[in-house]
């Protein structure tokens, strides 16, 4: 099983709603990620968790809020978010070596929509 | 600033023709490279990669050549097939000064193949 899994594929919330989004992978990959994609802009990381420990924090702002429950789910909670927020937001996943042959496996992503 | 750079926001190949998408960086802390390939509605798939050691790495109709002299890499793509059409990722990996690898993305090319 070489799959990254996210869930819902596409939300549409309100600035004052919470949601989280939702990433599973059975592949023994002990990093995962989160990204965020604008249209026609490359994929920007948001979050790092290594060993279920939140090791990279790119100065998101708190309306994110990740959580590791275990070494294969990943959310990302969402609460009072900006239209700007709206984005294709990634959950990757890699083996966690950090020896540079660090491949990424994404999902599909989230399309999310905020109004 | 950005580090990893992809001057050609689009390319329009023939079928059967080489495919030339080039990437550029700035930041001698990388040492691994990877090319990343992504469809519309999808995320990234890791396409092929190298390491700082090597000046060429080939895969069936892809090869990735290296130049760390000048911080360049491409990718080609021999013959290319309308499959190909896609967006392609340029990133870059390195040690930085923390013990984790942080993957930076370049902007992207679309490319087209026609046929």
């Amino acid at each position: 099983d070489t799959e990254v899994t996210q869930t819902p594929k596409h939300l549409v919330m309100g600035m004052t709603n919470k949601k989280s989004l939702k990433c599973e992978q059975h592949m023994g990959h002990r990093a995962m990620y989160w990204y965020k994609q604008k249209a026609k802009k490359p994929p920007e990381l948001m979050f790092v968790y290594s060993y279920e420990k939140l090791s990279i924090n790119e100065s998101v702002p708190s309306r994110f809020s990740p959580e590791c429950p275990n070494s294969s789910l990943l959310n990302l909670h969402l609460h009072a978010l900006q239209p700007e927020d709206s984005a294709l937001y990634l959950c990757a996943s890699s083996q966690g070596r950090w020896g540079g042959d660090e491949k990424l496996f994404f999902g599909s992503g989230t399309q999310l929509s905020v109004l | 600033d950005q580090q990893v750079k992809q001057n050609s926001p689009s390319l329009s190949v023939q079928e059967g023709r080489i495919s030339i998408l080039n990437c550029d960086y700035t930041n001698s802390m990388f040492d691994y490279f990877l090319w990343y390939k992504k469809y519309p509605a999808e995320g990234p798939t890791f396409l092929i990669s190298i390491s700082s050691i090597k000046d060429k790495n080939e895969d069936g109709r892809f090869t990735v050549f290296l130049n760390k002299s000048a911080k360049h890499l491409s990718l080609h793509i021999v013959p290319s097939q309308p499959g190909d059409s896609a967006v392609y990722f340029c990133a870059a990996s390195g040690q930085m000064k923390t013990s984790y690898d942080k993957v930076i993305f370049g902007p992207g090319t679309s490319l087209s193949v026609i046929p």
